[in-house]
């Protein structure tokens, strides 16, 4: 059965600071993994998406990789500013027999410091 | 808006009471799936549905739980007979039916049995 886990589970960082998220999984037979945003009370927002066969993926002040042999990507996230403040989510898709869902870490809660 | 939609956003019920939340997803999205999620928990499936068919249910879904997919447009979630259990906030999210595709999220709708 895969688990997802995400260290840490709360982090507040000043504003302005370049800070990494941390997942683990622990099968590596993955299609992807995908990271999203979640505000307080609100549904998932995509961020990124790496496919099993990529090591990283860019957007904007984010940049997201991918070590599948060891089970772990990073998010990292470029001169924080307030509006980061939310919940990170880490999913992978599995391959095999459960190649249609995602199974999610618990998250990492954001927090910026003005 | 062009993302996925669900409604209604909040219910708040009476324990024993039915409840049903619609989700409409993407227009071209044929996989449509349902996640629940309980305070502090990242998203844990449901059920997800391949144009009208439903090919899996989590043993999450309990025969309280009945999900359909009319004409593979539309999606409705129904609860029988709530339980302060079942409060959680409740998420919809489509793809494009090959594996390696961006799932996208609605805004979720937060149920609270009371």
């Amino acid at each position: 059965k895969q688990e997802v886990t995400q260290i840490p589970a709360a982090l507040s960082v000043p504003e302005g600071e370049n800070l990494v998220l941390n997942c683990s999984f622990t099968d590596s037979a993955i299609y992807n993994l995908q990271w999203f945003r979640q505000d307080p009370g609100k549904g998932l927002t995509s961020l990124l998406l790496i496919q099993s066969s990529q090591r990283e993926q860019t957007s904007g002040r984010l940049n997201a990789s991918l070590d599948k042999s060891s089970g772990r990507s990073t998010l990292y996230i470029a001169a924080s500013q307030p509006g980061d403040s939310a919940t990170y989510l880490c999913a992978v898709k599995g391959s095999g027999g459960s190649n249609y869902k995602l199974t999610f870490g618990k998250g990492t809660l954001l927090t910026m410091n003005p | 808006d062009t993302g996925v939609s669900q409604n209604p956003r909040h219910k708040i019920t009476k324990r024993g009471q039915n409840v049903t939340f619609r989700c409409d997803p993407i227009s071209e999205h044929n996989r449509l799936y349902w996640y629940r999620q309980t305070l502090g928990q990242g998203p844990e499936f449901l059920t997800y549905f391949q144009n009208e068919a439903q090919l899996e249910k989590s043993r999450l879904l309990s025969d309280r739980f009945s999900a359909e997919r009319p004409k593979g447009s539309f999606s409705t979630l129904e609860i029988q007979r709530t339980e302060q259990g079942d409060s959680a906030m409740y998420l919809c999210a489509s793809n494009v039916g090959t594996l390696n595709t961006e799932a996208f999220f609605g805004q979720g709708t937060r149920l609270t049995v009371v």
